[in-house]
């Protein structure tokens, strides 16, 4: 089975840069999604196929894979940008596999 | 604007069978070619991918669960179902319904719904 990590947590001052990593063995050679998860409320995808984002996402997100690495990154981060973050690829044997999930807190 | 809203029971007993059921609005359930998922997130834990029914009528169950597991589609209702047989508490968790198209991201999410085992 095919698996990936993520740090259980990241913390970021307002106005500042999150970024969450999301490791798995050659992960840069699959489409890597992101998506912001709150408690209540539809999960979003945020980021699709490594670096596009969807319709009505800021430009404040963005994505890269590359080697065993998909990162996500959001710059000028908001308080409203506080969420768990989950990353996704899709691996033959188990169809959908996703990231443990990292909890974005901002300071 | 397709939207999707999950329903159910809210608590099960162990050993029985579990149903669920996604409502979708905005769009028709078998037009496109779309893969209708079921996900979950236990407590605790992360989103775990469950199966999905194709516009087709194919399905595709995570092997884990495959043995306890049917997808169906109730095409006069816009609807597809969830059932899971032989529940225990490992079962309990936030089951939400997805919209994807294939191999890919699911772009298309409900809210989700509470399923407690006990």
């Amino acid at each position: 089975s095919y698996e990936l990590t993520q740090p259980l947590s990241v913390s970021v001052a307002l106005g500042q840069t999150a970024r969450i990593t999301c490791g798995g063995v050659d992960i840069g050679r699959r489409n890597v999604h992101w998506y912001q998860y709150r408690p209540g409320q539809a999960p979003l995808l945020v980021m699709w196929r490594d670096s596009t984002r969807p319709s009505g996402i800021p430009e404040r997100f963005s994505g890269a894979n590359s080697g065993n690495t998909a990162t996500l990154t959001i710059t000028r981060v908001q308080a409203g940008d506080e969420a768990e973050y989950f990353c996704q690829v899709w691996a033959s044997n188990i169809n959908y596999v996703f990231g443990p999930g990292t909890k974005v807190t901002v300071l | 604007q397709v939207q999707l809203q999950e329903s159910g029971p809210g608590l099960v007993k162990p050993s029985q069978t579990l149903s669920l059921t996604c409502t979708v609005s905005g769009a028709s359930i078998t037009s496109g070619t779309f893969y209708w998922s079921w996900i979950r997130q236990s407590p605790g834990k992360g989103l775990e991918w469950l199966g999905y029914i194709h516009t087709s009528g194919r399905t595709n169950y995570n092997p884990s669960l495959r043995s306890r597991l049917v997808i169906s589609v109730d095409t006069s209702r816009n609807q597809f179902s969830l059932r899971l047989s032989s529940v225990t508490a490992a079962d309990t968790a936030v089951y939400h319904c997805a919209q994807g198209e294939g191999e890919d991201a699911f772009h298309i999410w409900g809210q989700g719904t509470l399923l407690t085992v006990s």
